[in-house]
């Protein structure tokens, strides 16, 4: 059974401070992926990474940087967090392969909340 | 022009009625298509996924996609109160992007 995992579910941080997202997954899949999911704007990628020490830029980086050293692990960061990066955060994973997007399996979320 | 659009409801339908979701997408050489359910505060789940022009059937679920139209839709038959969720569109273009639609948020009504 796949099981993606997320360090925290809930998160208070100040302006300004700097934010790790944990994501880790036990399906030995190659490919990994950051969200952000905000009413009326829906789901957007952040990030992605298709291979350990890889990431691509999604649609909204700004803001953000990633980290994968583990092919299990894939972090996300907000150096200096802001307000209006409150919001839901969802890490997702997938194996490699063009065609297997309907293997993509979500974890269960992170919602911050920037004060 | 967004990638995927849907119709952000709500819907609202009684129990046992059949529940229509519609989904457009804007590049026509799209393949792949997904449909996800996500209750509220939980990550979303995929219930059906659809690669052909026509009908394709699971359970109570049945996608429809309509590749000259760029549309694709879900019924659900028979719906339950355990049907009340978000269910989302998404897309995978021909340049291997994954995007998804803002979501249909779904109440039956018992």
């Amino acid at each position: 059974d796949v099981k993606v995992t997320q360090s925290s579910r809930y998160l208070v941080k100040r302006t300004g401070e700097k934010v790790f997202l944990e994501c880790v997954q036990d399906m030995d899949h190659e490919n990994m992926f950051w969200y952000r999911q905000d009413p009326g704007l829906g789901l957007r990628l952040i990030y992605f990474s298709y291979d350990v020490k890889m990431k691509e830029k999604g649609d909204i980086p700004e803001g953000y940087s990633v980290s994968r050293e583990k092919k299990e692990r894939f972090s996300l960061i907000l150096e200096s967090a802001s307000t209006n990066q409150t919001s839901m955060y969802l890490c997702a994973s997938r194996p490699g392969g063009g065609n297997r997007w309907h293997e993509q399996y979500f974890g269960p979320g992170t919602r911050l909340t920037v004060t | 022009q967004k990638e995927v659009e849907q119709n952000s409801g709500p819907l609202s339908v009684p129990e046992g009625a059949i529940a229509s979701l519609n989904c457009t997408y804007s590049d026509r050489g799209s393949q792949s298509f997904f449909w996800y359910r996500q209750y509220s505060g939980k990550s979303p789940e995929l219930i059906m996924s659809i690669y052909s022009n026509g009908d394709k059937e699971d359970g109570r679920f049945t996608a429809q996609l309509n590749k000259a139209s760029q549309y694709v839709s879900l019924l659900i038959r028979d719906s339950q109160p355990s049907d009340s969720a978000t269910y989302l569109c998404a897309v995978k273009n021909t340049g291997n992007q994954f995007y998804f639609g803002t979501g249909t948020s779904l109440t039956v009504i018992p």
